[in-house]
């Protein structure tokens, strides 16, 4: 099946820093990368993705980027914001459009 | 239009019963996902129904667990003689499609289940 790491699993960065999340998965097959935000006891909620005929997708403050070759992505968070502060998670389709998920990423943006 | 909704949204039971968690997915999403989420960990696939073809259930951690889809509605995940070691969060997820490899799924707020 699909395995997709995620790392660091923890990062602590000062307001309006940058923050940087990196993945990597194993199924060169995989088309299609979400990554979701969860906020202590909330679902997790959809915020980019990217399909893997692009190399790079924006929205805000918020990028994606892809390495198809690498079989890695990357989700960039500029100008932090104490609202920022969740649990980032990664995933990767495989096989019919089951998702793997990383483990996720705690985010604490410090004011 | 409305979410994903789960109910019940807390269910507390004693080691050994059965429980049955239910979940309504967005109108018109043929896709149906379960997930489970342990304390402070990923999300790990449990099963996924598309359309009327026959379950993905690779995901069920033991024959303790099954789950129904009517139609493209309402789903319900089953889970018999719980143990401690199933206390997690339940979610479950729809999307529109599910078949195209490429396809935004919704999660439900889930459900907390306790095993005493």
């Amino acid at each position: 099946g699909e395995n997709v790491e995620q790392h660091p699993s923890t990062l602590s960065v000062q307001e309006g820093d940058s923050a940087v999340i990196k993945c990597t998965y194993s199924d060169s097959a995989s088309n299609y990368f979400p990554w979701y935000k969860q906020e202590l006891g909330k679902r997790p909620q959809l915020i980019i993705d990217i399909r893997s005929n692009v190399g790079e997708k924006k929205d805000q403050r918020i990028a994606v980027t892809l390495n198809k070759t690498a079989k890695h992505f990357s989700l960039h968070i500029t100008e932090t914001q104490p609202e920022d502060s969740a649990v980032y998670f990664c995933a990767a389709t495989y096989g019919n459009n089951r998702l793997a998920f990383g483990k996720g990423n705690q985010v604490v943006v410090i004011p | 239009g409305a979410g994903v909704s789960q109910s019940p949204s807390n269910k507390v039971t004693e080691k050994g019963k059965d429980v049955e968690l239910r979940c309504d997915p967005i109108s018109g999403h043929t896709a149906l996902y379960w997930y489970r989420q342990r304390l402070g960990q990923g999300l790990e696939f449990l099963i996924y129904f598309q359309g009327n073809s026959a379950p993905d259930k690779s995901g069920l951690p033991s024959d303790r667990f099954s789950a129904e889809r009517t139609g493209e509605s309402v789903s319900t995940l089953t889970i018999q003689r719980t143990q401690q070691e199933d206390s997690a969060v339940y979610l479950c997820a729809s999307s529109l499609r599910g078949s195209s490899g490429a396809d935004t799924q919704y999660f439900g707020p889930g459900t907390r289940l306790t095993v005493l």
